[in-house]
């Protein structure tokens, strides 16, 4: 079983719309977790984190998380053309006490505009 | 805003040599890290570092890979006999404290890559 998955897309939303991004992880001792955006040749940047089940909001941002359903999504508002990059799903991963932050494959989302 | 710098942004090499990939990360951070990304794949964990010493290793990180902080700004990735498969783009990433402590803490910023193109 993949440690984190992610549909690898690509997705394509109109601007303006809101978009939808998803992800599932193997570790049910997972407590962190977060979400980067990683623009073609570039490094992967922090966008948002999320330690709690519910909903986190920061600008046109939310994060959802839902531990016993071992899911994390994303969701952006009012998508902008610049928002078009690949969004990597990162969880820390528990192995025997050592801890380690593990990426999906990563969805690439395009807005259309 | 503190940043993590890495050096240099691209090197070529021939397979068999030794490469060193240099980072400097933000000055107040304890906790050090190299990942690798294979072009169109995913970012993988190589290894990390804390107290002069690994913490962790991945099944990557073979005995042609070290790791060192020279010094007090200094860490570093030698690949001692690079293969064509070791042509990535390779980030180090730093945090204040461990990935599994407490919000925001544990966070990973990361440079912009080093990319390692062996022949």
């Amino acid at each position: 079983q993949k440690e984190v998955e992610q549909n690898s897309g690509p997705l394509s939303v109109p601007e303006g719309a809101i978009a939808s991004l998803n992800c599932t992880y193997s570790d049910r001792g997972s407590q962190s977790f977060f979400w980067y955006r990683q623009y073609s040749g570039k490094s992967p940047e922090l966008i948002m984190s999320i330690y709690s089940n519910g909903d986190k909001e920061d600008g046109r941002f939310t994060a959802q998380l839902n531990k016993a359903s071992q899911y994390v999504s994303l969701l952006i508002r009012d998508s902008q053309p610049s928002d078009s990059a690949t969004y990597l799903c990162a969880v820390i991963l528990t192995n025997f006490g050592n801890e380690k932050l593990t990426f999906g494959t990563g969805t690439r989302l395009t807005i259309i505009p | 805003e503190p940043e993590v710098t890495q050096t240099p942004s691209h090197q070529v090499t021939q397979m068999g040599q030794e490469v060193i990939l240099r980072c400097v990360p933000i000055s107040n951070h304890l906790y050090f890290y190299w990942y690798r990304q294979i072009l169109g794949q995913k970012v993988e964990f190589l290894v990390s570092f804390y107290n002069n010493e690994i913490s962790e290793k991945s099944e990557i990180f073979d005995d042609q890979f070290s790791v060192e902080r020279p010094d007090g700004s200094n860490f570093t990735l030698k690949i001692r006999s690079t293969k064509l498969e070791d042509s990535a783009m390779y980030f180090c990433a730093s945090s204040e404290g461990p990935s599994w402590a407490e919000e925001n803490t544990g966070e990973l910023f990361f440079g912009e890559g080093s990319r390692l193109t062996v022949l």
